[in-house]
């Protein structure tokens, strides 16, 4: 059965850097694309970035200075980097494979 | 970068009645391959999104029959054949075929 999980804090200062861990189960990351996905409140969906089966990035052309995204095939993880983040950062973030969702992480940003 | 343009924004109908939401890209969807990635997606009130179509009209797994996409190139429609209470939500078309990804601005669908 696949599954993906988010996890990560749920506060964040500004200026400061979000990490965002996305632990996948039912399939292999060598085979499957990760892509990161973010809704601010009551907004649509914003796609951020994706690490693709080889092990290639891309990203939002807006996010791209300040956003990595990696993985460790060994524990089945996709992880998110973000840097220099503002309050209009506050969003609930997915990772998803498009066919299937995490249930999504809550992320607000204020001092 | 693609854009999507989903029309209405917002969409009012009866349980059993048929709709149409459009998505119309900046440029074409076609990809090298010869497919065209442009998948719909289903938000209910939430929830995370689901997939329900996928390269323009594949059903996914397990969605019901009522829904078809259709379309070429850089003009696409969802159309919902008799509205039932469970398809109430934000309606997201999506392009995989040029890097970066996009989302359209997505379609309420409302009962009347």
């Amino acid at each position: 059965q696949v599954q993906l999980k988010e996890s990560g804090p749920g506060l964040v200062q500004p200026s400061q850097t979000l990490s965002l861990t996305c632990t996948v189960s039912g399939f292999s990351l060598t085979s499957n694309s990760v892509s990161w996905v973010r809704q601010p409140p009551g907004k649509g969906l914003e796609w951020m970035g994706a690490i693709w089966s080889g092990g290639s990035t891309d990203y939002n052309s807006a996010l791209k200075s300040r956003l990595s995204i990696s993985r460790d095939t060994s524990k089945s993880q996709v992880f998110l980097k973000m840097n220099s983040l503002q309050t209009e950062d506050t969003a609930i973030y997915f990772c998803t494979t498009v066919d299937y969702w995490g249930q999504g992480v809550m992320v607000t940003v204020s001092s | 970068d693609v854009v999507l343009t989903q029309t209405p924004p917002t969409l009012s109908a009866t349980i059993g009645q048929s709709v149409s939401i459009s998505c119309r890209s900046s440029q074409s969807l076609l990809d090298s391959d010869g497919d065209t990635y442009l998948n719909w997606l289903l938000q209910r009130p939430g929830q995370s999104p689901q997939l329900l179509i996928y390269s323009v009209s594949n059903l996914e797994s397990g969605v019901p029959n009522r829904f078809s996409g259709s379309g070429s190139e850089t003009d696409f429609t969802l159309k919902i054949s008799g509205v039932e209470a469970e398809d109430l939500g934000v309606y997201y078309c999506m392009q995989a075929t040029h890097a970066p990804l996009t989302f359209g601005g997505g379609t309420k669908l409302e009962l009347k």
